[in-house]
C-alpha cells in the first residue's frame, strides 16, 4: 500500500521557469493539502483541496502560483516564473476525512537558480 | 501571529534523560496532532488527541491534551539517538479544513 507519492524529489530551476510538483494520495485519501517548508520552520499551509475542487486556498500567493486535483491524476502544484524566494521544500499530504492525521509525502525540494 | 507556539525551539540532552516539549495557543482546537521529521523527509504522524484531559501512551513517549483544547505535552522518557528529529505539533479546527502547524521542536539525543 503505497503512501503519498510526491516527485520529482529535486528540481532545479533557474528564474524566470515554471515548476510543476506532483502529488498522488494514499488510497482512499480524497483530501490533500501542500504545504511548504524553509529551512528549520515548521510547516506552512498553502492550499486544500478535494477532487476537482479548490476548497482552501487562503495560504497561497495571490499571483504565479496555482494548484489542481484533477478527478484523473495526481494532484499538481505549479510555480510559474520562479524566483530565488521561491526555493524551498514542497511538501504534499492527504487523509481521508477533515481534522483526521495527515500522511505525508517525502517532498520536492525546489531549487531556484 | 504563531497560532501554535512551540518550546523549546532547540533541546540537546544526554542518551537516558528525560523531556518534555510543548504546544501552545489561545486557540480552541477540535484536535491536535503530533508529528516527528527526519531531514531530507516529510512529517510522520504520531498521534491525534481529541478529548480535552485526554493522555496518550506510545511506548516511550506520553502525549497529553490540555483541558480546554487549548494546549498540548509531549513526554519522552529515557530518550535515545533515534528520537532525534523535528517534532511538530499541528491543530485543526472545526470545519476548518487545514492544520495549522508550529514550528517545531528540534531534538537531539547525544549518545
Amino acid at each position: 500500500n503505497a503512501g503519498v507519492m510526491q516527485n520529482p524529489r529535486h528540481l532545479v530551476r533557474r528564474r524566470g521557469q515554471e515548476a510543476r510538483l506532483r502529488c498522488s494520495p494514499m488510497k482512499g485519501h480524497s483530501h490533500v493539502y501542500w504545504y511548504r517548508q524553509l529551512p528549520e520552520e515548521g510547516l506552512k499551509f498553502m492550499v486544500y483541496l478535494q477532487k476537482e475542487n479548490i476548497i482552501d486556498e487562503s495560504g497561497m500567493p495571490k499571483e504565479r502560483f496555482s494548484a489542481e486535483f484533477p478527478k484523473e491524476g495526481p494532484s499538481i502544484l505549479r510555480i510559474q516564473q520562479v524566483v530565488r524566494g521561491d526555493s524551498a521544500a514542497y511538501f504534499c499530504a492527504s487523509s481521508p476525512r477533515e481534522e483526521s492525521g495527515y500522511t505525508f509525502g517525502s517532498g520536492t525540494r525546489l531549487t531556484v537558480v | 501571529t504563531q497560532l501554535l507556539e512551540q518550546s523549546p525551539q532547540f533541546l540537546s540532552i544526554q542518551e537516558g534523560e528525560n523531556l518534555t516539549v510543548y504546544c501552545n495557543s489561545s486557540s480552541v482546537f477540535s484536535s491536535l496532532q503530533w508529528y516527528r521529521q527526519e531531514p531530507g523527509e516529510g512529517p510522520v504522524l504520531l498521534v491525534t488527541v481529541v478529548t480535552g484531559g485526554e493522555v496518550k501512551k506510545l511506548k516511550r513517549l506520553t502525549f497529553q491534551f490540555g483541558d480546554a483544547r487549548k494546549d498540548s505535552s509531549l513526554h519522552i522518557t529515557a530518550a535515545q539517538p533515534g528520537d532525534t528529529g523535528l517534532y511538530l505539533c499541528a491543530g485543526a479546527k472545526n470545519n476548518a479544513g487545514k492544520s495549522t502547524f508550529g514550528d517545531g521542536t528540534t531534538l537531539t539525543v547525544k549518545p
